[in-house]
């Protein structure tokens, strides 16, 4: 078992629905990431979370430490929010990423 | 304007050499790392480093090496041990504040194809 699971794999949605992908992992982390990758493959870092809530434009962020729980909500979803959107936990120190596998998200006009 | 520069962006190799990927960045960032990302599958951790000349396996170190000599630069070279190095390789980069690592800054990646 992986992990750092993520759900949906894929999503398609239309203009203007509200987003919810969700992460699950099951290791001890000392912060959790949302990552966006555009198709050319370059990632961008949304939010990096250790607890409670974060919120920037459209997007907003959530973990709940207890329940080894993260979702990423986007409002009023739009074509340009079409991406792959990784979570990905930090277990401690330097150590590197664990990534989960990604949720394809496509926004249709 | 400050980043991590990863080039090339697509790469050809024969089948038996060592290839260089290279990773610089202008951030003055201590820490640097190299994930690599297969089809269908989550990024996974080859290398990283928190200072100069120090790296630390991540989870696939097998057929591939790094070197820290310099601050800004973290190359990696994916050696003829490596079974399937065909793949994308993103490097990335953070910096320690508040006695913690914060958000990882990711170049655009290199895209290896062995032929």
């Amino acid at each position: 078992k992986n992990e750092v699971e993520q759900s949906p794999q894929n999503l398609t949605a239309q203009e203007g629905e509200f987003i919810t992908i969700n992460c699950s992992y099951s290791v001890g982390i000392s912060a959790l990431h949302w990552l966006q990758q555009h198709p050319g493959g370059g990632i961008v870092s949304l939010f990096m979370l250790s607890s409670g809530k974060k919120k920037h434009g459209r997007l907003i962020a959530t973990i709940n430490i207890q329940e080894k729980h993260s979702s990423l909500h986007i409002t009023a979803s739009h074509p340009r929010d079409s991406a792959v959107y990784i979570c990905a936990v930090r277990r401690g120190g330097a150590d590197g990423l664990t990534f989960g596998k990604g949720t394809h998200l496509i926004i249709q006009p | 304007d400050g980043g991590i520069t990863q080039s090339p962006k697509y790469l050809f190799r024969k089948e038996g050499q060592n290839v260089t990927l290279s990773c610089e960045q202008n951030l003055n960032h201590d820490a640097m790392y190299w994930y690599r990302q297969d089809p269908g599958q989550g990024l996974r951790l080859i290398y990283y480093s928190q200072i100069v000349n120090d790296f630390q396996k991540g989870d696939i170190a097998e057929g591939y090496s790094v070197s820290r000599e310099k601050k800004e630069s973290f190359p990696l070279t994916v050696t003829s041990a490596q079974k399937n190095p065909t793949a994308f390789y993103l490097c990335a980069s953070s910096i320690m504040s508040r006695g913690m690592l914060q958000p990882q800054h990711f170049g655009d990646g290199t895209r290896l194809s062995i032929l």
